[in-house]
């Protein structure tokens, strides 16, 4: 099993649709977990971080954690064009790791 | 200047070569981090720094060698590259190292984007 799983997609969603982006990890003891964003060609850039569980919501952006389920994903309200991007997990595994563990990230389109 | 910044953005460099990638963070952040992303691949952790002494060399081989002479700056020296190390090679930074929460978030540079014929 791999310690941090994404969909690769790609995620295809309408402009100004709901995207869900979802991302489920190994480790139980993880603390910190991280959505970033990158664009073709561009490095990763941070969107939102989580600690607890529940939502947590940033402009278009809401991050939901689950920790008992060992789940997070991220939603895209009203979804752009500009946000068709490759949406990378990261979770802080705590066993013998002294960094960010990544997924393979999920490819997401946004059709005008 | 401010944020990470990387040098070259991009290098071409023959097999038989010698580089070096440079990384500075201008964020007075402790913890430096080196990362391979190669096509279609997930991000590989290469190298992670804490105050200028390594703490994690994740198997990577020999003929990458990396550097850090303060908490500001880190090198990537390179030597005797092979076809299938070309990727994109990432350098980020964070306030910590497993200090929980907002001190671990990683910012990243803009990469160097690395030939190898």
């Amino acid at each position: 099993q791999k310690e941090v799983e994404q969909n690769s997609g790609p995620l295809s969603v309408p402009e100004g649709a709901i995207a869900s982006l979802n991302c489920t990890y190994s480790d139980r003891v993880s603390q910190s977990f991280f959505w970033y964003r990158q664009y073709s060609g561009k490095s990763p850039e941070l969107i939102m971080s989580i600690y607890s569980n529940g939502d947590k919501e940033d402009g278009r952006f809401t991050a939901q954690l689950n920790k008992a389920s060992q789940y997070v994903s991220l939603l895209i309200r009203d979804s752009q064009p500009s946000d068709s991007a490759t949406y990378l997990c990261a979770v802080m595994i705590r066993a013998g790791r002294r960094a960010l563990t990544f997924g393979s990230g999920t490819r997401l389109q946004v059709q005008p | 200047e401010t944020g990470v910044t990387q040098t070259p953005r991009h290098l071409v460099m023959g097999m038989t070569n010698k580089k070096s990638l440079k990384c500075e963070q201008h964020l007075g952040h402790n913890a430096m981090y080196w990362y391979k992303q190669s096509a279609k691949k997930p991000l590989e952790l290469m190298f992670v720094y804490s105050l200028e002494e390594r703490v994690e060399n994740n198997s990577v081989p020999s003929r990458f060698s990396p550097e850090c002479p303060n908490s500001s700056h880190l090198f990537l020296h390179l030597h005797t590259l092979q076809p299938e190390d070309s990727a994109l090679y990432l350098c980020a930074s964070s306030q910590d190292l497993m200090a929980g929460g907002r001190q671990e978030t990683q910012y990243f540079g803009p990469g160097t984007r690395l030939l190898v014929l």
